[in-house]
């Protein structure tokens, strides 16, 4: 079964650049969606095929797939970025969803 | 403004068969362009994929659930629903119901979410 690997935790302080990887065997053949989860509240969609950016969400926000590795980077971080954050393939070869383990985003 | 609402008991005894209905507003289950899916989180825990459902019946399962999963739409009340039998203590969760996109033929992302709805599973 298809894995997708993201750290468990990032930290970053406010106003620098924030990294979340999404690890996977060949993943820069799949579409990545990324998805942010504050306490309490649905996920976000906040990046889609790779790249793009659903209306409402930052410009910020940014992703990038190549590789094993997929990337959501988020520019100028504020406090109110600090949730879960996951990412998330179709794999065709077993015709699911799947779903990375998730990266708690901490703003110092 | 696209809805989705979950509903059901958020108390079922382990062995039964837990039962949650969505229902949409503001857009037409009936669309070709989504399919209707299914996602749960187990408190303190991440995302797991339950299961999708196209407006014609077609569905995909999460393989680990698939024998104890069902899925149905009802396109007259706008609603999709989920039958998950023979629970345990492992299917407590928060239960999401979200509207996912078709690319080709699969769902893919899913861009709107309700808001869950917490199924404990306890005698």
């Amino acid at each position: 079964s298809y894995v997708l690997t993201q750290p468990p935790s990032v930290s970053v302080a406010p106003g620098k650049t924030a990294r979340i990887t999404c690890g996977g065997n060949n993943v820069g053949g799949k579409s990545v969606h990324w998805y942010q989860q504050k306490p309490g509240q649905a996920p976000v969609l906040v990046i889609y095929y790779d790249n793009v950016r659903p209306s409402g969400i930052p410009e910020r926000f940014s992703g990038s797939n190549s590789g094993n590795t997929a990337t959501l980077t988020i520019s100028r971080v504020e406090a109110g970025d600090e949730a879960d954050y996951y990412c998330q393939v179709w794999d065709s070869s077993g015709d699911h969803v799947i779903f990375g383990g998730g990266t708690k985003l901490s703003v110092l | 403004q696209l809805r989705l609402q979950e509903s059901g008991p958020g108390l079922v005894k382990p062995s039964e068969t837990l039962s949650l209905t969505c229902t949409v507003s503001g857009g037409s289950i009936s669309s070709s362009s989504y399919y209707w899916g299914w996602i749960r989180q187990p408190p303190g825990k991440g995302l797991d994929w339950i299961g999708s459902i196209y407006y014609s019946g077609n569905t995909y399962y999460n393989p680990s659930l698939k024998s104890r999963v069902t899925m149905s739409v009802d396109t007259s009340k706008n609603q999709f629903s989920l039958r998950l039998s023979s629970v345990t203590a492992a299917d407590t969760a928060l239960y999401f119901c979200a509207r996912q996109l078709v690319n080709v033929v699969v769902p893919t992302v899913s861009d709107y979410w309700g808001q869950g709805t917490l199924v404990t599973v306890s005698s």
